[in-house]
């Protein structure tokens, strides 16, 4: 079967910085993506990683190990901003993405 | 680039009555759009995905008859909830991408549907 395993929760303090994994099992794979998601609204895109990696944008980075179904999302100098869920959602081979219940992050000053 | 809107963004309705939500991609062309629904601190649920031109294709345990959705042109589908019942009341999120492989969704700002 298909499944993502993410924290539930984490909590972390403004300016600091946070590390959410996700590991993930899927039928075929097709590179996987991080969302952000706002309390009452729809996803955001932050990344996509397709080959094995750290990728860097701004302050948020994303990293994948294809041979491990292992991906994390690493925030730098956290804001209260920041204080959403993250989803991590690879895609299978009908590229069709996976969705999880996510991790809600909260950042506390 | 890569806007995409939906209307209304939000709906309360009387049990019993048909509610549409359209999708729009604003700045692009959409090959396809996807059709979600989220409960409450759950993942997203993927309900449906459409080609424009062609039938959806509904994913296990969604009544297409009840849940019909149109894809007429490369820039809008539409979401309709027939009959609509208080379980039915959800935040239905559309999603479009330009291309099969590789290609990011974007998504819409959501419809919250309530049904009395």
């Amino acid at each position: 079967g298909q499944n993502i395993d993410q924290p539930t929760e984490m909590t972390a303090t403004e300016g600091a910085i946070v590390q959410i994994n996700c590991t993930y099992q899927t039928s075929g794979f097709n590179g996987l993506f991080w969302y952000q998601q706002h309390a009452g609204e729809a996803p955001t895109f932050l990344s996509y990683n397709v080959l094995d990696g750290l990728e860097e944008k701004g302050r948020f980075s994303s990293f994948l190990s294809r041979s491990k179904g292992y991906s994390y999302l690493l925030l730098k100098e956290l804001q209260m901003k920041d204080s959403a869920s993250y989803l991590c959602a690879p895609m299978d081979s009908n590229y069709q993405l996976i969705w999880g219940a996510g991790t809600k992050l909260i950042i506390k000053p | 680039g890569a806007v995409v809107s939906q209307h209304p963004s939000w709906v309360i309705c009387k049990s019993g009555t048909s509610v549409k939500i359209e999708c729009r991609s604003l700045d692009f062309q959409a090959t396809t759009m996807f059709w979600y629904r989220q409960f409450p601190k759950q993942s997203l649920m993927l309900m449906a995905t459409s080609n424009e031109g062609s039938k959806a294709t509904y994913e296990q345990g969604v009544e297409k008859d009840k849940f019909l959705i149109n894809h007429a042109s490369l820039t809008l589908s539409t979401l309709t909830v027939t009959s609509a019942h208080p379980e039915d009341s959800s935040f239905y999120i559309c999603s479009a991408s330009v291309g099969r492989e590789n290609n990011e969704q974007f998504f819409g700002p959501g419809t919250r549907l309530t049904v009395l």
